[in-house]
């Protein structure tokens, strides 16, 4: 149990479909983040909230939508995604953004068909 | 862009031995990470270190953080069954918003 849940698991779905994935810390942390792992690449950083805020955000196509609502929570609303986007979703949290130690949920896998 | 390079991808050892994983990079970092995961899991903090020199150990685990800043060491002893996985080290330069960069990570098997 590594504080920070994730879900679902495992998403499959259409490239017209709408989709949102979940992550939840139980750690008092400020910090939230999206990274995409894909195989043989290391991790991407997709966004970065600092106290609900959203403070990066890498050049990540518009199709992918975070969410930030409160520090606890955070949300990647997906639309029109391609095959290319299907990787493991790993949401992490730190208790702050300068914060090195980050905290890993355990990952969502999609799969765009 | 900065980059750590971990190599080999694959590391195949036999079940008792010691295993030794490198991490380097062009550029001087002041914190680095060493994360192993698990298949179909996210990846877990194994250790931290923070200054140049510094020895940590985690169980069978001892990671050292380089002089030169440029480089960490992970070493695993009398490796079992379920170290398998795959080893990411990652770094952090200065600045209270800079970012982790990762490794491409080493995937390790032990042979029973």
């Amino acid at each position: 149990e590594t504080g920070v849940t994730q879900t679902p698991r495992h998403l499959v779905m259409g490239m017209t479909n709408k989709k949102s994935l979940k992550c939840e810390q139980h750690l008092g942390h400020n910090a939230m983040y999206w990274y995409k792992q894909s195989a043989k690449k290391p991790l991407e950083l997709m966004f970065v909230y600092s106290l609900e805020e959203r403070v990066e955000n890498n050049s990540v196509p518009s199709r992918f939508s975070p969410e930030c609502p409160n520090s606890s929570h955070l949300f990647l609303h997906l639309h029109t995604l391609q095959p290319e986007d299907s990787a493991l979703y790993l949401c992490a949290s730190s208790q702050d953004q300068g914060n090195t130690e980050a905290f890993f949920g355990q990952g969502t896998r999609l799969t765009v068909v | 862009g900065q980059q750590l390079n971990q190599s080999p991808q694959s590391m195949f050892i036999q079940e008792g031995e010691d295993v030794s994983m490198n991490c380097t990079s062009s550029s001087i970092f002041n914190t680095w990470l060493w994360y192993k995961q698990d298949p179909g899991e996210g990846p877990v903090l194994l250790i931290a270190l923070y200054k140049a020199g510094e020895l940590t150990s985690n169980g069978r685990l001892t990671a050292q953080f380089g002089i030169t800043r440029k480089d960490s060491f992970l070493n695993i002893s009398a490796s079992i069954p379920s170290d398998v996985g795959i080893y990411f080290c990652a770094g952090r330069r200065t600045g209270a918003n800079s970012k982790l960069t990762f490794g491409k990570g080493i995937t390790l098997s032990v042979r029973p």
